[in-house]
């Protein structure tokens, strides 16, 4: 089945430490983006990439970066300079059509980070 | 700037019975979607239903449909006939044609959550 895949499901973070979220889609798709949730909120555009080997900065990028060497991979590294990375990550990915506004995002199952 | 507005933090709904859950948008561009997604308590974001701007019909699938009026810029969400399994948050989301040109992010509203009792 198509889909995207979230690894882990939870994950815990000692200060100091770099911890990577991973990423996976067999959609095809172009276009994949990291958005952080915290609770009773929406969600926050953290990174986004269109194309393999270029990433661009959303809302809340500092304290994180992110890799695009495949076009099925978009892994997210939260970094110690991320001073309050609790939360719910959420992977998604869509196509890229021209001019079209109606794409929707098809999300992965997400990973939920804890401090120490 | 783009914004989406959910006014209702939290909804109950008794079971077979219709709901609506509100959603107001702000955008200049003519030419935007708007998304509706639910997420269960598990985590997952499950996408529900898509308006065009252009769309001269309001959009259905299946039990969900979405009561859209451009002059007052809402596109409120209609379940209906409830059942336990709706019990969920569900986030209204935008994306205009100038987001489409930077990244074709979705804008999110901050959720409601549905509550269906039996």
């Amino acid at each position: 089945d198509g889909g995207i895949t979230q690894s882990p499901k939870y994950l815990f973070r000692k200060e100091g430490q770099n911890v990577t979220l991973s990423c996976e889609q067999n959609l095809n798709h172009d276009a994949m983006y990291w958005y952080r949730q915290d609770p009773g909120q929406g969600l926050r555009l953290i990174y986004y990439s269109q194309i393999v080997n270029d990433f661009q900065k959303g809302d809340i990028a500092e304290g994180y970066s992110v890799s695009r060497e495949k076009k099925e991979s978009f892994p997210l590294t939260v970094t110690s300079a991320q001073k309050n990375p609790t939360a719910f990550y959420l992977c998604a990915s869509s196509m890229v059509l021209v001019r079209s506004v109606g794409q929707p995002q098809h999300f992965g199952d997400g990973t939920r980070l804890s401090i120490l | 700037a783009q914004k989406i507005t959910q006014t209702q933090p939290g909804m109950f709904v008794q079971e077979k019975e219709a709901v609506t859950l509100d959603c107001t948008y702000d955008t200049s561009d003519p030419s935007y979607g708007l998304f509706w997604y639910k997420q269960p308590s598990s985590g997952e974001m499950i996408f529900l239903i898509y308006q065009g701007s252009y769309d001269q019909q309001n959009a259905t699938e299946g039990r969900y449909s979405l009561n859209f009026q451009k002059a007052r810029k809402s596109a409120n969400l209609v379940i209906s006939a409830s059942q336990l399994g709706d019990s969920a948050m569900y986030f209204c989301a935008m994306r205009d044609y100038m987001i489409y040109n930077q990244g074709g992010k979705l804008i999110f509203g901050q959720g409601t959550e549905l509550s269906v009792k039996p």
